[in-house]
């Protein structure tokens, strides 16, 4: 079965200091999806990112960068020079492909970043 | 813009009512609507999958007569509340993917509904 797991309960940052959220991943699949998602407290699903296993580059986005490694079933994030407006929710979840894409998406617990000014 | 809108964002009910939430996709045909429970601080659980013209699958867990799903057509599925208890207060989002939806589709997701029984 899957599973995705965030360490990482609560972070907080000052505001421009760098923070790597952490995402540990657990599938028998050979292919599958990744993704981050920014929840505000408004409570909508922000989507930042989808890696499928195949491609393990590392994506830069603005702030914003991931680093997939297959070896150790990792996809981390790093926000670099955070802002306030970072602070939210951040959900690390895995998709197994299938003909069911998407029932098997799973949300890891969540990490609660706060950036404070 | 959004490409899957849910309706209403916020509602507040008393208890031993029914409240319904939808779930449309704007731009595509969804073959395929999922609906998630998110209770604070927590992550969001996988309650149900609805398939177009078809019954809902449930994960274990979820009382199906209770949260009831409709996905009578390809861009609007709906999920009701019945009988809603405080306990049943959360905040509900769904997900769709495209229709012929298969590996690598995207998924997109509703804004979510903030259920609150009184």
């Amino acid at each position: 079965a899957q599973k995705v797991t965030q360490a990482q309960t609560e972070i907080s940052v000052v505001e421009k200091e760098d923070v790597t959220l952490d995402c540990v991943y657990e599938t028998r699949d050979t292919t599958y999806y990744l993704f981050w998602y920014k929840q505000p407290p408004s409570g909508e699903l922000v989507f930042l990112i989808r890696r499928n296993s195949f491609d393990e580059q590392n994506e830069i986005s603005g702030r914003y960068s991931w680093n997939f490694q297959k070896s150790t079933s990792s996809f981390n994030f790093t926000i670099t020079a955070s802002q306030v407006v970072d602070s939210a929710v951040y959900f690390c979840a895995l998709s197994e492909a299938g003909d069911n894409y998407g029932q098997n998406f799973v949300f890891g617990p969540g990490t609660r970043l706060s950036v404070l000014p | 813009g959004a490409v899957v809108s849910q309706h209403p964002s916020r509602v507040i009910c008393k208890s031993g009512t029914s409240v319904k939430i939808e779930c449309r996709s704007l731009d595509f045909q969804a073959t395929t609507m999922f609906w998630y429970r998110q209770f604070p601080k927590q992550s969001l659980m996988l309650m149900a999958t609805s398939n177009e013209g078809s019954k809902a699958t449930y994960e274990q867990g979820v009382e199906k007569d209770k949260f009831l799903i409709n996905h009578a057509s390809l861009t609007l599925s709906t999920l009701t509340v019945t009988s809603a208890h405080p306990e049943d207060s959360s905040f509900y989002i769904c997900s769709a993917t495209n229709i012929g939806g298969g590996s690598g589709n995207t998924i997109y997701f509703g804004e979510g509904s903030w259920l609150t029984v009184v």
